[in-house]
């Protein structure tokens, strides 16, 4: 069974700070990783992808990825009240399904 | 304007009953899915389509169907053999089945009466 884990949280940080999230994958053959951003009742939109290990930033954003230790992470710098949202992390196996964690929620507060 | 449509917000199941989510892409994407999403937990895939008249069972298939006749079109019918059908119903689309980017539209809701 392939997996992807993340810490369901919430993750409390103040606002103007770097929120961290992270993300383990259990299939090695695994290519191409995604951050999408989840409000309460709304449908995923997508963050970021991440295809190289290192690190790759848009805006306040950036993706990081360790194919080694099958591990990816996303760093929110400056929070915002307006990131508060349930985070999910999505891995493409190596058979191009995407597989899901369960989402960590973040919570920023003013 | 682009994206993906997915009708009605909310449905209400009876108890027996089939039900049809509708979803609509005008991206000219090749492939479409359909997830389910229960109450803290990530999505789990129940069909994909990589082409027209072409489709794939996902992880949690049972008790779904669906039908690609248009590449613009992948409606999900919620059969009576699903018994537990409440939760959230996203459709997704990408260029290509390898083409990795998913877009999702609004989402359906569905409940049981």
């Amino acid at each position: 069974q392939k997996e992807v884990e993340q810490n369901s949280g919430p993750l409390s940080v103040p606002e103007g700070a770097i929120a961290s999230l992270n993300c383990t994958y259990s299939d090695r053959g695994s290519q191409s990783f995604f951050w999408y951003r989840q409000y309460s009742g709304k449908s995923p939109e997508l963050i970021m992808s991440i295809y190289s290990n290192g690190d790759k930033e848009d805006g306040r954003f950036t993706a990081q990825l360790n194919k080694a230790s099958q591990y990816v992470s996303l760093l929110i710098r400056d929070s915002q009240p307006s990131d508060s949202a349930t985070y999910l992390c999505a891995v493409m196996d190596s058979s191009y399904k995407l597989i899901f964690g369960s989402g960590t929620r973040l919570l920023v507060r003013p | 304007d682009g994206g993906i449509t997915q009708s009605p917000k909310y449905l209400f199941r009876k108890e027996g009953q089939n039900v049809t989510l509708s979803c609509e892409q005008n991206l000219n994407h090749d492939a479409m899915y359909w997830y389910r999403q229960d109450p803290g937990q990530g999505l789990r895939l129940i069909y994909y389509s990589q082409i027209v008249n072409d489709f794939q069972k996902g992880d949690i298939a049972e008790g779904y169907s669906v039908s690609r006749e248009k590449k613009e079109s992948f409606p999900l019918t919620v059969t009576s053999a699903q018994k537990n059908p409440t939760a959230f119903y996203l459709c997704a689309s990408s260029i290509g089945i390898r083409q990795e980017t998913q877009y999702f539209g609004p989402g359906t809701r569905l409940l049981v009466l």
